[in-house]
């Protein structure tokens, strides 16, 4: 069984601060992970993605995460916000077996920017 | 807390047959429902946004024809995929918004194998 926990539901950071939006799951096997936007009146965007490799993966919008086994963490962040990332951000874990590949989200984080 | 089900969990069918999935939000009205797709060991593709009583948007490359999108009400969303074939066999994920929130709810998930 897997399954994906988001720490806090809400998170308000000032432009040009550091976003840290933590994530940490729990899996069987080795996962697969991913972090999602959700901006107002959209559907997800991926934002990047863990397969296996190196354990620092960069995305889109100057967003990073870093998968940590030992911690079973997967922490998103960004050096500094713009107000255009105020949005929800969903973490998510697949197992990576021929068994299936759904995926489990967890709660999601509102990301608030201010001025 | 908010659920969302979606049904069947997993479903196989004949190659050239219909099958319908539904999505359904149990305890608030949804006035938005999205629906994805996921390929194999891939992540999250939108497939199409189902606003209630009005028609789905579709993402660009996704046959309208092919995927029936239907939001009949403020707690269903059905999903068909007709004339299925071996490369419509996915995990099919829908997530939908309460009115007038901002939060969004995942269903469990369908997987589809067509035989």
């Amino acid at each position: 069984a897997q399954s994906v926990t988001q720490l806090g539901s809400h998170v308000s950071v000032s432009e040009g601060a550091l976003v840290l939006l933590r994530c940490n799951y729990s899996s069987s096997v080795p996962p697969y992970l991913f972090w999602y936007v959700q901006y107002p009146n959209q559907g997800l965007q991926l934002l990047l993605k863990y397969t296996t490799g190196a354990t620092l993966v960069k995305g889109i919008n100057g967003f990073e995460a870093e998968f940590k086994k030992s911690e079973t963490s997967f922490h998103l962040t960004k050096p500094s916000a713009h107000m255009s990332d105020a949005a929800e951000y969903f973490c998510a874990v697949s197992e990576s077996s021929n068994a299936g590949n759904m995926l489990t989200f967890g709660g999601g984080t509102r990301l608030m920017v201010k001025p | 807390g908010a659920v969302v089900s979606q049904h069947p969990s997993r479903v196989i069918c004949k190659s050239g047959t219909s099958v319908k999935i539904e999505c359904r939000s149990l305890d608030f009205q949804a006035t938005t429902m999205f629906w994805y797709r996921q390929f194999p060991k891939q992540s999250l593709m939108l497939m199409a946004t189902s606003n209630e009583g009005s028609k789905a948007t579709y993402e660009q490359g996704v046959e309208k024809d092919k995927f029936l999108i239907n939001h009949a009400s403020l707690t269903l969303s059905t999903l068909t995929v007709t004339s299925a074939h071996p490369e419509d066999s996915s995990f099919y994920i829908c997530s939908a918004r309460e009115a007038g929130g901002n939060t969004i709810y995942f269903g469990e998930g369908s997987w589809l194998t067509v035989v």
